[in-house]
């Protein structure tokens, strides 16, 4: 069974600061996908960032990258020049690519981004 | 161009009544997913289903969950003889029936609350 891990509950970060949250997951698959979701207090979920295990190269969103070590199974998330709407849930999730879209999430990290 | 949306958001009901979630996926889309997220967890996999098919259920409870998603409508998750452990945020997400970037898109869940 696929898992994910996030290491990190809680963090907090001063605003216009750098982030970096923490994934780690476990599968024997070669081919799939891995997500960071963002939940606000709203509880909706949204899409921040997405990464296919087939690139080498990090995905970037704007203030948003990822840094994917595939060997070492791991996907973290830099959140560069924080603001205070960044404040939310972050979670981090896995997909088979050419299944089922089923995701398997981590249990989140809370991220307080202070004045 | 609406999302995933979902209905009722805030459901209360006493112990032992039935409790019913809808679910109407995004424009175009034939895949529906149900997730359930306990309080300071992340969100757990419940039911896939296509058009009047269920395709994995391996995260529904035995028993007192049901799910469909009938050739015309929306999807529903039903939960018979609703027990305090029941109260959750659920989640209803889809995607369309050809994907090639494995992202689901949410709804703003329906929270369940019971008595």
């Amino acid at each position: 069974a696929q898992t994910v891990t996030q290491s990190q509950p809680e963090m907090s970060v001063q605003e216009a600061e750098t982030v970096t949250l923490s994934c780690t997951y476990d599968t024997s698959e070669s081919n799939y996908y891995l997500f960071w979701y963002k939940q606000p207090p709203s509880r909706q979920m949204i899409l921040v960032i997405r990464q296919e295990a087939y690139k080498q190269q990090n995905a970037t969103e704007n203030r948003f990258s990822v840094n994917f070590q595939k060997a070492a199974k791991s996907f973290s998330l830099k959140i560069s020049d924080s603001q205070l709407g960044d404040t939310a849930m972050y979670f981090c999730a896995f997909s088979y690519q050419g299944g089922s879209e089923k995701l398997v999430f981590g249990k989140g990290t809370k991220l307080t981004v202070n004045p | 161009n609406a999302g995933v949306m979902q209905n009722p958001r805030h459901l209360v009901r006493r112990r032992g009544q039935e409790a019913r979630l809808r679910c109407s996926p995004m424009k175009g889309h034939s895949h529906v997913y149900w997730y359930r997220q306990l309080p300071e967890e992340g969100l757990k996999f419940m039911v896939y289903l296509q058009k009047e098919n269920i395709i994995d259920e391996s995260g529904m409870p035995k028993e007192r969950f049901s799910a469909e998603f009938p050739k015309e409508g929306p999807s529903i998750l039903r939960i018979q003889q609703v027990v305090r452990g029941d109260s959750a945020a659920y989640f209803c997400a889809s995607s369309p029936s050809t994907t090639n970037t494995g992202e689901l898109f949410f709804g703003e869940g329906s929270r369940l609350t019971v008595l």
